[in-house]
């Protein structure tokens, strides 16, 4: 158990639906991230949020858009994705800007159909 | 540019005998390097990590060194066991600030038992 925790682990979904992905961690941490992690490709920075702040934006596409209500949850909004968006999805946090190892969710298994 | 790379995709071993996973990087500014273990159908986690006024630290099992002349990290597990199956990512820390973790693509390791 890391502390963060993502839900759903799988999710299949169409390109033309909406869904959604939520993370949350219990560790007191206050910068959280999503990861994109394709085969054989190293992790991608999709996005990350201090203090609910966002701080990092990766030149994510717009069909990703991600929430953030406060230090504990993050979100990430689907829609209209494309089959090449089929990854998994990691949610990380860390003790903000420091020089400290990241907490990983166990991921989305996302397939876009 | 700011790379992190693995030299071998795969790395099968005897149950019992050592492991060597290297790692190259090419930003001579960071000072913060972690090791990460990635099992199956989970998140990354964190093993071991090392800053760049060190050369060696070891840990349980594990001992992770750095050679700053020639950028590369290398991560040795002693008496590799079954469980330690898994790919295994380096993770390079910048020391210019911000929350930019660059990893590496990945070592799978198969112990043969």
């Amino acid at each position: 158990e890391t502390g963060v925790t993502q839900t759903p682990r799988h999710l299949v979904m169409g390109m033309t639906n909406k869904k959604s992905l939520k993370c949350e961690q219990h560790l007191g941490h206050n910068a959280m991230y999503w990861y994109k992690q394709s085969a054989k490709k190293p992790l991608e920075l999709m996005f990350v949020y201090n203090f609910k702040e966002q701080t990092e934006n990766n030149s994510v596409p717009s069909r990703f858009s991600p929430e953030c209500p406060n230090s504990s949850h993050l979100f990430l909004h689907l829609h209209t994705l494309q089959p090449e968006d089929s990854a998994l999805y990691l949610c990380a946090a860390t003790r903000g800007n420091m020089n400290t190892e990241a907490f990983f969710g166990q991921g989305t298994r996302l397939t876009v159909v | 540019g700011e790379s992190v790379g693995l030299h071998l995709p795969t790395l099968s071993v005897q149950e019992g005998d050592n492991s060597i996973i290297n790692c190259a990087y090419s930003n001579s500014a960071s000072d913060y390097f972690i090791w990460y273990k990635q099992e199956s159908g989970k998140g990354p986690q964190f093993i071991i990590d090392i800053r760049s006024n060190m050369d060696k630290r070891q840990g349980q099992r594990v001992t992770v060194l750095l050679n700053k002349t020639v950028k590369h990290l290398s991560l040795q597990i002693a008496a590799t066991q079954p469980g330690d199956s898994a790919v295994y990512f380096c993770a390079e820390i910048p020391n210019t600030g911000g929350f930019k973790t660059i990893f590496g693509a990945g070592t799978r390791l198969f112990v043969k038992a």
